[in-house]
């Protein structure tokens, strides 16, 4: 099955500065990939996503970018704003029959100080 | 428009007693899944419907069950807790086509002492 490791697991930046998380996954086949947002005690809310057909998307201060050669897909969140403090989930997908199973990284905690 | 709705949002076991995790959606959406929340390890898949009728195990299906009780409701048992199972769970939905968004609920926090 997926297999989807996610890194750093803490990120400390400066308001104003930009962060950037990485995500691998394992299988080929994968074509969703989905980034979730989870504020404390909070459920994880989608804030972008990006198909595998597509090598990056933008929206607004937040950017994603797929290698499907590396099997490696990235977050860019730029002008960091202290209400950008979250714990941040990347996600892969699979093309099944079974409808979405995705494959969740383990999460990174982005602490973003004023 | 509700979204996804969980209930209930607080429960604490003993060890060896069974509870139901209730939740709806109202998107119209087919599929429904069960996901359990534990520190550093992300969101882990234990169930999920596809569709309306079918269901399928996830990643770590042991010790829970579940019903696919209409379109819109899908519940997640727990016949005989035990204190690994202590986490959050969370529900959400998906849209008919392969690989759209999860809808999450606002989840339940569970302890089974």
């Amino acid at each position: 099955g997926e297999n989807v490791e996610q890194h750093p697991s803490t990120l400390s930046v400066q308001e104003g500065d930009s962060a950037v998380i990485k995500c691998t996954y394992s299988d080929s086949a994968s074509n969703y990939f989905p980034w979730y947002k989870q504020e404390l005690g909070k459920r994880p809310q989608l804030i972008i996503d990006i198909r595998s057909n597509v090598g990056e998307k933008k929206d607004q201060r937040i950017a994603v970018t797929l290698n499907k050669t590396a099997k490696h897909f990235s977050l860019h969140i730029t002008e960091t704003q202290p209400e950008d403090s979250a714990v941040y989930f990347c996600a892969a997908s699979g093309n099944n029959n079974a409808g979405n199973m995705l494959t969740f990284g383990g999460g990174t905690r982005l602490m973003v100080k004023p | 428009n509700a979204g996804v709705t969980q209930t209930p949002k607080f429960q604490v076991l003993k060890t060896g007693q069974s509870m139901t995790l209730q939740c709806a959606q109202d998107m119209n959406h087919n599929s429904m899944y069960w996901y359990r929340q534990d520190p550093g390890m992300g969101l882990r898949l234990i169930y999920y419907s596809a569709s309306e009728g079918t269901t399928d195990k996830g990643e770590v299906p042991n010790g829970y069950n579940v019903s696919r009780l209409n379109k819109r409701e899908f519940s997640l048992r727990l016949e005989s807790a035990a204190p690994s199972q202590t986490s959050v769970y969370f529900c959400a939905s998906s849209e008919d086509r392969l690989n759209s968004p999860l809808h999450f609920g606002n989840g339940t926090r569970l302890t089974v002492t």
